[in-house]
C-alpha cells in the first residue's frame, strides 16, 4: 500500500521569500506523484505531476518539484511567493499501472504574509 | 473552473437521513471519482467509476453507494447519516481510467449532519 507524509502542517512565509513544502511517500511499487492546491472554498487544482522522465518537474504558477527516488521524496518549491499563493497544498500518489485512486497527504497550509 | 459540476453546494440534514450528491463530469471524460474530505480523516478516495462500471473502491462505508449513469453523470448516496459523515465531498473526472490520467476536481458538496 502507498502512503504520503507531508512533514509540515503549516508553513508561514513572507511575500517574495522562497518556500519549500516537503512530501515523502512510501510504496513498494512504482508510483506517480502529484501536487494539488486548494484555495479557500474551492476544489483541488493540479499544480504539477511526475509520471516519468526528468526528475525536476515544472508546474503552474511558478512552482516546481523534484522527484528523489532514493529519498522517496517529492518536495514542492517556489523561488518567490505571492500573497495569492496562500492556500492548502496536498501531495498525492497513485500506483503506476494500477487503479487511478489518489492517496493524499494531510496537507500543508501555506500562509504568505506581507 | 475545472468543468466538473457538483450539486448541491451545501446540504444540511439530520442524523438517520439519506441524501444524494450529484456530479457531472467534464465533457468527454469517462471516469468519475468520489473523495471525502474531513477534518479527522483528511482527503480519502471513496470510489471510481469508468464508463458506467465500478473500477476501484476505497474507504467507502456500506451505508454509502454510488453509480454512474449512461449519460456519465454520477450520484453518491449516503444513508443512515451520522454526525461523523459531515464532510466535503468531491467529485473528480478524467478522460481514461488509468493512473496517468489527470483528475479534474469539482468544487465539492459540503454536507453537514446535525
Amino acid at each position: 500500500a502507498q502512503s504520503v507524509t507531508q512533514l509540515d502542517s503549516q508553513v508561514p512565509v513572507f511575500e517574495e521569500a522562497p518556500v519549500e513544502l516537503r512530501c515523502n511517500y512510501s510504496s513498494s511499487v512504482s508510483v506517480y506523484l502529484f501536487w494539488y492546491v486548494q484555495y479557500p472554498n474551492q476544489g483541488l487544482q493540479l499544480l504539477l505531476k511526475y509520471l516519468s522522465g526528468s526528475t525536476l518537474v515544472k508546474g503552474i504558477n511558478g512552482f516546481e518539484a523534484e522527484f528523489n527516488k532514493s529519498q522517496t521524496s517529492f518536495h514542492l518549491r517556489k523561488p518567490s511567493v505571492h500573497i495569492s499563493d496562500t492556500a492548502e497544498y496536498f501531495c498525492a500518489v497513485t500506483m503506476s499501472g494500477g487503479y487511478n485512486k489518489l492517496i493524499f497527504g494531510a496537507g500543508t497550509r501555506l500562509a504568505v504574509h506581507p | 473552473d475545472s468543468g466538473v459540476t457538483q450539486t448541491p453546494k451545501h446540504l444540511i440534514t439530520a442524523t438517520g437521513q439519506r441524501v444524494t450528491l450529484r456530479c457531472s463530469p467534464r465533457s468527454g471524460d469517462l471516469s468519475v471519482y468520489w473523495y471525502q474530505q474531513s477534518l479527522d480523516q483528511g482527503l480519502q478516495f471513496l470510489i471510481q467509476y469508468y464508463n458506467g462500471e465500478e473500477r476501484a473502491k476505497g474507504n467507502i462505508l456500506e451505508r454509502f453507494s454510488a453509480q454512474q449513469f449512461p449519460d456519465l453523470h454520477s450520484e453518491l448516496n449516503l444513508s443512515s447519516l451520522e454526525l461523523g459523515d459531515s464532510a466535503l465531498y468531491f467529485c473528480a473526472s478524467s478522460v481514461g481510467g488509468g493512473t496517468a490520467n489527470e483528475q479534474f476536481f469539482g468544487p465539492g458538496t459540503r454536507l453537514t449532519v446535525l
